[in-house]
C-alpha cells in the first residue's frame, strides 16, 4: 500500500520542550515538504526539499528544523524557539515535475501547554 | 509578491444544486491551477488540475475552469450531495506550490 504516514496523530508536550514530528512516504517521491495550518491561515509552508541531503526553508522556518537523510523521510523539528507552536502540521510529497499534485499525510495535530 | 484568494466566507448550497467556488490570482500567470478538497483533521486531497492552455477540465460531476485574462478559476460541483461537503483549495506553483486559505462548502439536505 503506497502512501504516506504522519505519526503520531496527536501529540501534546509541554512549553520549552523540542518534539520531532514524523513524516514518512513509500511513493519513491523525490520532493517532501512541511505545512502549518491554523484555522483561518490556510496552508504556510515551513520547509521542502526537493532531493536527499538538501532542504529549503519556506515562508515560516524559524522555530522549526528539518533534516533529510534518506529518501522516504523528512522529520521535522519544532523547537523552544517557535513562539506559537500548537497547531495541525501537513507532510506532503510530490514526484519529480512541476505540474505533479501534492500528496497529504493524514496530519499531526501539536498542542503545546 | 504573488497572491491566490478564495472565498474566506462559507459557501452554502442546497443539495441537488451546483456550487461554484471560485479562486483569484494576482502578480503571476500560473501555468496550471490545482484544486484540492480536504474534511476537517485530515490531509488536503488532490481533485483535478488545468493547465493554462485549457478552457475546461471535468471530472464525474466536477468541472474547473481557467480564465487567464480575469486571472481567476472556478470549481463546479454539480448535483451537489451532502457527501461533497468540505473545504476546497486552489493552489498553483512558482517556485514552490501556493495555496489558497480554502473555501467551506456546506451542502444542506
Amino acid at each position: 500500500d503506497g502512501g504516506i504516514t504522519q505519526s503520531p496523530k496527536y501529540l501534546f508536550r509541554k512549553e520549552g520542550q523540542n518534539v520531532t514530528l514524523s513524516c514518512e512516504q513509500n511513493l519513491n517521491h523525490d520532493a517532501m515538504y512541511w505545512y502549518r495550518q491554523d484555522p483561518g491561515q490556510g496552508l504556510r509552508l515551513i520547509y521542502y526539499s526537493q532531493i536527499v541531503n538538501d532542504f529549503q526553508k519556506g515562508d515560516i522556518a524559524e522555530g522549526y528544523s528539518v533534516s533529510r537523510e534518506k529518501k522516504e523521510s523528512f522529520p521535522l523539528t519544532v523547537t523552544s524557539a517557535q513562539k506559537n507552536p500548537t497547531a495541525f502540521y501537513l507532510c506532503a510529497s510530490k514526484p519529480t515535475g512541476s505540474s505533479y499534485e501534492q500528496y497529504f499525510g493524514p496530519g499531526t495535530r501539536l498542542t503545546v501547554t | 509578491s504573488q497572491k491566490i484568494e478564495q472565498n474566506s466566507e462559507a459557501l452554502n448550497i442546497q443539495e441537488g444544486k451546483t456550487a461554484t467556488l471560485t479562486c483569484n490570482y494576482t502578480n503571476y500567470s500560473p501555468a496550471y491551477l490545482q484544486w484540492y478538497r480536504q474534511d476537517p483533521g485530515r490531509g488536503p486531497v488532490f481533485l483535478l488540475l488545468i493547465r493554462e492552455n485549457e478552457k475546461e477540465k471535468r471530472k464525474e460531476r466536477l468541472k474547473v475552469t481557467f480564465d487567464t485574462t480575469l486571472k481567476q478559476s472556478l470549481f463546479h460541483i454539480t448535483a451537489s450531495q451532502p457527501a461533497d461537503s468540505a473545504t476546497y483549495l486552489c493552489a498553483f506553483r512558482d517556485d514552490k506550490i501556493i495555496f489558497g486559505k480554502g473555501t467551506r462548502l456546506h451542502i444542506l439536505p
